[in-house]
């Protein structure tokens, strides 16, 4: 298995409360993405990163940042949590371009 | 507008048959597919890929066919077992590939004794 951890694994938080949801691999692998899965609509891109500092929104952006500081991390923020952000978000892996991610266990973020 | 579609949300198979799952894309500059497989409280597992320039590739029990003039391709398992229970996605890379893939929806595969 590549070596991604996510943490946390569960968390609930209210609405309007900012959450940071951290990816961590071991891999040293130059890509990381951010998806998020939704019943009915499968994995959608977040956000993904090419390289440290170097980052580029996805299909479903509106209301998440992230930064990339260290090969190894990828942090995903909801600066203001609402309620449709309610869902499992998985971080990706890939050494090379067009080539296999690899994911990690997920997080299931619950905005109440 | 869905550039990915797995029009079956479902699908059950007998064990020891052979289990089929489609996909159809809509976007040309699509260069290279991937199946992956999903349990619950899982994250997905790559299983297969294919690049645009083949038309079949074939890994053990799991075979992935392209067809690029319909726009479809398909993931055979044969023969089929309990373990292969899961969702199956089917995603893509377009182009130069590092701004991510696009998934399809998922087919639920169940696989009865």
């Amino acid at each position: 298995d590549a070596g991604i951890t996510q943490s946390p694994r569960h968390k609930v938080t209210e609405t309007g409360t900012p959450v940071t949801l951290r990816c961590h691999q071991t891999e040293n692998h130059r890509y990381m993405y951010w998806y998020r899965q939704d019943p009915g609509h499968g994995l959608r891109l977040i956000h993904y990163s090419y390289g440290v500092k170097d980052t580029d929104k996805g299909e479903v952006s509106d209301g998440y940042s992230v930064s990339r500081s260290k090969t190894e991390d990828f942090l995903l923020t909801l600066e203001s949590a609402t309620s449709s952000q309610t869902s499992v978000y998985f971080c990706a892996i890939s050494g090379q371009i067009n080539n296999e991610q690899f994911f990690g266990p997920g997080t299931r973020l619950t905005v109440l | 507008d869905q550039q990915v579609k797995q029009n079956s949300p479902s699908l059950s198979v007998q064990e020891g048959r052979i289990s089929i799952l489609n996909c159809d894309y809509t976007n040309s500059m699509f260069d290279y597919f991937l199946w992956y497989k999903k349990y619950p409280a899982e994250g997905p597992t790559f299983l297969i890929s294919i690049s645009s320039i083949k038309d079949k590739n074939e890994d053990g029990r799991f075979t992935v066919f392209l067809n690029k003039s319909a726009k479809h391709l398909s993931l055979h398992i044969v023969p089929s077992q309990p373990g292969d229970s899961a969702v199956y996605f089917c995603a893509a890379y377009s182009g130069g590939g590092a701004d991510g893939l696009t998934f399809g929806k998922g087919t639920h595969l169940i696989i009865q004794p």
